[in-house]
């Protein structure tokens, strides 16, 4: 079947370190993934998007690496903070041909502990 | 920028009646319009997609006839659940999207049915 999985369903790490969440896909040949933040109770915020010619791409303390042959992307906090705690997705558009209506992942809720 | 608003925020009605959710783009034209549902600690599920002027398209499971869309405007969409029960309690989510890739996600709206 046809899905999304993000590796687990919670991670829990000390401030400073680097958080590292894995979305794996089957089945699909996106040309670009997304990566979200969902606080509780909030709709989720854009964070980065990478294409699949892009082995990597980074805003601030994030990184996000695409593998289109593992089918799977890593998404990276560096020296994370507790404010950094959310459920982040990733989330794609499963057509070639652009349909924009996104798969989303399960989610990891991250907990970055003080 | 790329702002997208939700009313209401939360909402809860009595079984067996309608309730219109507000979704508009504050600062641009929105080319397409999403909804997405969630159900607590699940992800989000792609009910519908609608465009301006034109019949929403409808996934797999969604009852049309229960879950009403008009996208009325460039900058508006609305959802009406009617008939609502119980079942129909989750939180529901809109995006838009606009000329680019990228979808811009209102902040939720709770629906609770008694």
């Amino acid at each position: 079947s046809q899905k999304i999985e993000q590796n687990s369903e919670a991670l829990n790490i000390q401030e400073g370190k680097t958080a590292t969440l894995t979305c794996n896909y089957t089945n699909y040949s996106p040309a670009y993934l997304q990566w979200y933040r969902q606080d509780p109770g909030r709709g989720p915020v854009f964070l980065l998007l990478i294409r699949e010619n892009e082995k990597e791409k980074r805003k601030e303390r994030l990184k996000v690496t695409f593998d289109t042959t593992l089918k799977q992307s890593l998404f990276h906090i560096t020296a994370s903070q507790p404010a950094d705690s959310a459920t982040y997705l990733c989330a794609l558009d499963p057509t070639t041909s652009g349909t924009y209506k996104y798969i989303f992942g399960t989610g990891t809720r991250l907990k970055v502990l003080a | 920028g790329a702002v997208v608003s939700q009313h209401p925020s939360w909402v809860i009605c009595k079984s067996g009646t309608s309730v219109k959710i507000e979704c508009r783009s504050l600062d641009f034209q929105a080319t397409t319009m999403f909804w997405y549902r969630q159900f607590p600690k699940q992800s989000l599920m792609l009910m519908a997609t609608s465009n301006e002027g034109s019949k929403a398209t409808y996934e797999q499971g969604v009852e049309k006839d229960k879950f009403l869309i008009n996208h009325a405007s460039l900058t508006l969409s609305t959802l009406t659940v009617t008939s609502a029960h119980p079942e129909d309690s989750s939180f529901y989510i809109c995006s838009a999207r606009d000329t680019s890739i990228k979808q811009y996600f209102g902040p939720g709206t709770r629906l609770t049915v008694t």
